[in-house]
């Protein structure tokens, strides 16, 4: 299975400031088709997952412009470009080019 | 509106069985390949078993193979997980998801206790 690995597990961030998370897979998740198929998520307090980002880089119907998805390969960035209190919640980087689909650790971000 | 309603959760004790029932609306549910995903208790997400808009294809994670059974009645715009054999690490909030999981349920609650 391609193991896939966050950093940081957790953050704490001032309302404003920006915020950015790691995402590595352990294989390359760019595919013969030539889609790269790393997703994230969040998944807020006492709520179901929610999709923010597919194919490494473009936004969710809904989105806000301020989240951001970037990389390649095996390296992937989420990028906040100013938290907000909505943010708050545990942030999932998935593969799908697997079909034994897997799962970052997640990442916490909390509000200072 | 697009919805996914898991149903089907419940208190079993080791050894014994359940059967998830995930009831879309408001879109074409034969036309997407359909997730259930799970999350134990304080901890991260762990895909389960994945099908295939017609049915055809089928996978399932190591942790459930050869006890759990996915399967679809794209007439009545439902996803099924049958659980056999359940062990206390199955215990978790199941969900169901649409393709790469643009559109999830609320989740249903199992736990495997004696």
């Amino acid at each position: 299975d391609i193991v896939m690995t966050q950093t940081p597990l957790s953050l704490s961030v001032t309302p404003g400031q920006p915020a950015s998370i790691s995402c590595k897979s352990s294989q390359s998740l760019l595919h013969s088709d030539g889609k790269t198929y790393l997703y994230w998520y969040l998944q807020k307090p006492g709520q179901s997952p929610q999709l923010l980002i597919y194919e490494v880089s473009s936004r969710f119907s809904g989105v806000p412009d301020r989240f951001s998805g970037s990389g390649s390969g095996t390296d992937f960035t989420l990028k906040i470009s100013r938290v907000e209190a909505e943010d708050v919640g545990v942030y999932y980087c998935m593969q799908g080019i697997h079909l034994s689909i897997t799962f970052g650790q997640g990442t916490r971000l909390e509000i200072k | 509106q697009v919805q996914l309603v898991e149903s089907g959760g419940g208190l079993v004790k080791p050894g014994g069985s359940l059967r998830l029932s995930c009831a879309a609306s408001g879109f074409t549910f034969s036309d997407y390949y359909m997730s259930w995903i799970r999350q134990a208790p304080g901890k991260g997400l762990e895909w389960v078993s994945y099908i295939s808009s017609s049915g055809s294809t089928i996978y399932y994670a190591d942790s459930v193979k050869g006890r759990f059974t996915i399967s679809r009645d794209n007439a009545k715009n439902s996803l099924y997980l049958q659980m056999n054999s359940l062990r206390a690490e199955d215990t978790a909030v199941y969900y169901c998801a649409r393709g790469v999981g643009d559109v999830w349920g609320q989740g249903t609650t199992v736990t495997v206790s004696s």
